[in-house]
């Protein structure tokens, strides 16, 4: 079946790095997904990655895929009170027209 | 405006009446998403289009849900004598031709059902 996990909180002071991980079980992804929410705000697209790549950068943010493991993380360098919010890791599987599967979320509090 | 909108924005609506729930993608997407997010179940998907039809409805939780989408543009997702538990965040999401792997969201809509 179709299951995406992340763990529900991180807690990271200002400056460090944050990683956020997330499991799968559907090896027919086609790409993966991270996406992050404010308060009180809509899901903005951070970074996706597809899925016959190992790793994406993208300024301060890395994405490592471990498709064996069915793993994928997120790594924030640097990070900003300005990154505190909920971050949700995402599939889209193969032939099912655009259809995300998203995961629980995972709360990011940096302290300063 | 360059993003996906949503009307409205909040909605307060009592048990047992019909609510209509307004998507404008951004111009010239052709693929449209609904999603919900609730505090019990999360982000789920719902319906999505492919222009005017609907190639996957499977995440309709029930017949009280309907959606249409009209001209290639505009979406409207309907519920039918809402229930509590309909209450949730209604998301919307575009994305170009062929390029399934972007989805951009809306703000959407906040339904409360009293």
């Amino acid at each position: 079946g179709e299951d995406v996990e992340q763990s529900l909180f991180l807690s990271v002071r200002e400056g460090d790095s944050s990683v956020i991980n997330c499991t799968y079980t559907d090896s027919s992804s086609t790409y993966l997904y991270w996406y992050k929410q404010e308060p009180g705000a809509g899901l903005q697209l951070l970074t996706y990655i597809f899925s016959n790549m190992d790793m994406k950068q993208d300024q301060r943010l890395t994405v490592l895929l471990n498709k064996k493991d069915k793993h994928l993380s997120l790594r924030i360098a640097d990070t900003q009170t300005g990154d505190s919010a909920i971050y949700f890791c995402a599939e889209m599987l193969y032939n099912q027209g655009g259809k995300l599967i998203f995961g629980q979320g995972t709360e990011l509090s940096v302290k300063p | 405006g360059a993003g996906v909108s949503q009307s409205p924005s909040n909605k307060v609506t009592e048990k047992g009446k019909d609510v209509e729930l307004r998507c404008d993608p951004i111009s010239g997407h052709t693929a449209l998403y609904w999603y919900r997010q609730s505090l019990g179940q999360g982000l789920e998907f719902l319906i999505y289009f492919q222009g005017n039809s609907a190639p996957d409805k499977s995440g309709l939780p029930s017949d009280r849900f309907s959606a249409e989408r009209t001209g290639g543009s505009v979406s409207t997702l309907t519920i039918q004598r809402t229930q509590q538990e309909d209450s949730a965040v209604y998301l919307c999401a575009s994305s170009p031709f062929m390029r399934e792997s972007e989805q951009f969201f809306g703000p959407g809509t906040r339904l409360t059902v009293l």
